[in-house]
């Protein structure tokens, strides 16, 4: 099955500045690749995702960007605020490729913004 | 609204005991997984069901069975609680024409 790799463990930055979580995957055949936000205590919440037919997506101040060759995948937040704080998961698809499939996730980024 | 719900929402229990926690949704959602989540691990997959009396074992299945009599519930089940089984236990499910997965509020499960 796939392989997701995530860092950093943890990330402070100042409120305004950009934030940037990094993902590496081992199956060439993954072709969707969603972001989860989890605040404490609450159930993981999808923010964005991508697909394999795309490099870059952006909704607001996040976006998300795709290396098919070098198999990494990569969250970035502009412009963060004190709300932006929890924790960041990555995941791909742990058998067949496509997101209908059970999902395989990274160890997460605690993502700290710091007043 | 369609949602997902889990119960229970805590729960404490002893080696060795059977214990089950449910999971039921209302958007007719064929695909359903189970995953646990553990400081360190990240989310890791247990059991997933493509539709009605089909069922799947996932990255960490041992210790866990789930059955799927309907399309709106999959309970998952314990057969002998450990005290490794401590964990936070989320539902998730989608639709067959989608990717996007749908997560319980999750149930905190100590087995003591």
């Amino acid at each position: 099955g796939e392989n997701v790799e995530q860092h950093p463990s943890t990330l402070s930055v100042q409120e305004g500045d950009s934030a940037v979580i990094k993902c590496t995957y081992s199956d060439s055949a993954s072709n969707y690749f969603p972001w989860y936000k989890q605040e404490l205590g609450k159930r993981p919440q999808l923010i964005i995702d991508i697909r394999s037919n795309v490099g870059e997506k952006k909704d607001q101040r996040i976006a998300v960007t795709l290396n098919k060759t070098a198999k990494h995948f990569s969250l970035h937040i502009t412009e963060t605020q004190p709300e932006d704080s929890a924790v960041y998961f990555c995941a791909a698809p742990l058998y067949s490729g496509g997101g209908a499939d059970g999902l395989t996730f990274g160890k997460g980024t605690h993502l700290i913004i710091q007043p | 609204d369609a949602e997902i719900t889990q119960s229970p929402r805590h729960k404490i229990t002893e080696t060795g005991r059977q214990v089950t926690l449910a999971c039921h949704q209302t958007w007719n959602h064929n695909n359903m997984f189970w995953y646990r989540q553990d400081l360190g691990h990240g989310l890791r997959l247990i059991h997933y069901s493509y539709g009605v009396h089909d069922t799947n074992k996932g990255e960490v299945s041992d210790g866990y069975s789930v059955s799927r009599s309907n399309t709106e519930d999959l309970p998952l089940t314990l057969e002998s609680a450990a005290s490794s089984q401590t964990s936070v236990y989320f539902c998730a499910s989608v639709g067959t024409l989608g990717d996007i997965q749908y997560f319980g509020a999750g149930t905190r499960l100590s087995v003591l």
